[in-house]
């Protein structure tokens, strides 16, 4: 069975582009979840969606935003992109929304350098 | 604020030995935590949970303890290989349906 594949793998951008990023959680899962890691510290929730609604979001700033489709799969918008947003992002699915009532699956994540 | 921290960043056990991870969290209110072991170029990957309302967990090789007086979280790997190598990292669930994750402990097992 397939599990959270996130694309691209890698990329590069420069100051101020935007980048877009996909998930496609694992089949029969509804939950994604987005997480940002910066080399050498721990994920950082960004946002969660189940049932195409937002149902969390963290502490990043608007230039973050998100959006889940009919068949559950979920893409990662970034705007006017910063050297700080240099990081690997994690997609993350569940069965369910809550964070204490599933397991969460994580992808191998996106690789974004800006420069 | 929210946090879960690490006592120490990095961890070097002889193979076969068993290894202590350590975790202290903030939020007396969590009442669900994880371990995630995460390997280079991977996605974390799920190893134990416990809820709030349990002190110890086992699962194969590894144990989850939870003093919640203290706010602190253990994961136990017995018999470590070498294939434990990785970065553990322990998570706590907080409102607004996240996990928050500590800064991750490095574990090396040396042959």
């Amino acid at each position: 069975d397939a599990g959270v594949t996130q694309s691209p793998t890698h990329l590069i951008k420069t100051r101020g582009q935007h980048v877009t990023l996909r998930c496609s959680p694992i089949s029969g899962h509804k939950s994604v979840s987005w997480y940002q890691q910066v080399l050498g510290q721990g994920p950082q929730f960004i946002f969660q969606y189940y049932e195409k609604e937002e149902r969390g979001r963290g502490n990043f700033p608007d230039r973050f935003s998100a959006r889940q489709f009919p068949n559950y799969s979920s893409e990662l918008n970034v705007n006017a992109l910063l050297l700080g947003d240099s990081a690997l992002y994690l997609c993350a699915s569940s069965l369910v929304s809550g964070v204490s009532t599933g397991e969460l699956f994580f992808g191998e994540g996106s690789r974004l350098t800006v420069l | 604020g929210e946090s879960v921290g690490l006592h120490l960043p990095t961890l070097s056990v002889q193979e076969g030995d068993n290894s202590i991870i350590n975790c202290a969290y903030s939020n007396s209110a969590s009442d669900y935590f994880i371990w995630y072991k995460q390997e280079s170029g991977k996605g974390p990957q799920f190893i134990i949970d416990i809820r709030s309302n349990m002190d110890k967990r086992q699962g194969q090789r590894v144990t989850v303890l939870l003093n919640k007086t203290v706010k602190h979280l253990s994961l136990q790997i017995a018999a470590t290989q070498p294939g434990d190598s990785a970065v553990y990292f322990c998570a706590e669930n907080s409102p607004g349906n996240k996990l928050v994750f500590g800064a991750g402990t490095i574990l090396r097992v040396k042959s």
